[in-house]
């Protein structure tokens, strides 16, 4: 099967500009993830999507960070405006039950 | 609210040796699970093992095995005759309840010696 799809894998912008990472989750896993990982450290959930529906984001920065995924599917994640501390490598998973496989992540750095 | 933590925050072996690394967790979760993923310098996070807190047996995948004991909350990673390729990050994570969502742990930084 297909894995998980992210892209852009590497983006570079300056503080203050906005950014947009988009994944396509693995054809018919129901949740979606968005992990944050700052160098050194564990991942750490964003968001959670059950199709195109919200479960958990209590730990998205709203006042800067958004999500959305239409129909179910894919997904998008915004940062506007960046700020240096959102520099991470920022991943998508997919799941049908408990074992989530992630995608390849996309690497920002904000200068 | 879960918690994973991982004590050894670096690990040297030599090739062809075993190793084990540590993870232990809270939860208040009766129903949980246990996992352990590889991350390489290439950056993706790759599914090694799971334990389902219910699994009377340890489980293994190929060289990896989990020692799971309940009572003492851990829930260690052991990889047999060690590889080059095994070099990598690797980290707990555990899920409960009904939510699937990851927890991690910091992480063990493994290098394998030739």
């Amino acid at each position: 099967e297909a894995g998980v799809a992210q892209s852009p894998r590497y983006k570079i912008i300056e503080k203050r500009q906005s950014v947009a990472f988009w994944c396509n989750p693995i054809s018919g896993h129901a949740t979606l993830y968005w992990y944050q990982q700052i160098l050194g450290q564990g991942p750490k959930l964003l968001i959670q999507f059950q199709n195109n529906g919200v479960v958990d984001d209590s730990q998205l920065p709203k006042d800067r960070f958004s999500a959305e995924r239409l129909k179910g599917v894919d997904s998008t994640l915004k940062i506007q405006p960046a700020k240096l501390e959102d520099s991470a490598v920022y991943l998508c998973a997919s799941s049908l039950g408990p074992r989530s496989v992630f995608g390849p992540g996309t690497r920002l750095t904000v200068t | 609210a879960q918690k994973i933590t991982q004590t050894q925050p670096g690990m040297f072996v030599q090739e062809k040796e075993a190793v084990t690394l540590d993870c232990t967790y809270d939860t208040s979760d009766q129903s949980y699970g246990l996992f352990w993923y590889k991350q390489p310098s290439s950056g993706e996070m790759i599914f090694l093992i799971y334990q389902g807190s219910y699994d009377e047996q340890n489980a293994t995948e190929g060289r990896y095995s989990l020692n799971f004991q309940k009572a003492r909350k851990s829930a260690n990673l052991v990889i047999s005759a060690s590889q080059l390729g095994d070099s990598a990050m690797y980290f707990c994570a555990i899920v409960g309840g009904s939510n699937y969502k990851l927890t991690f742990g910091k992480g063990t930084l493994l290098t394998v010696n030739p």
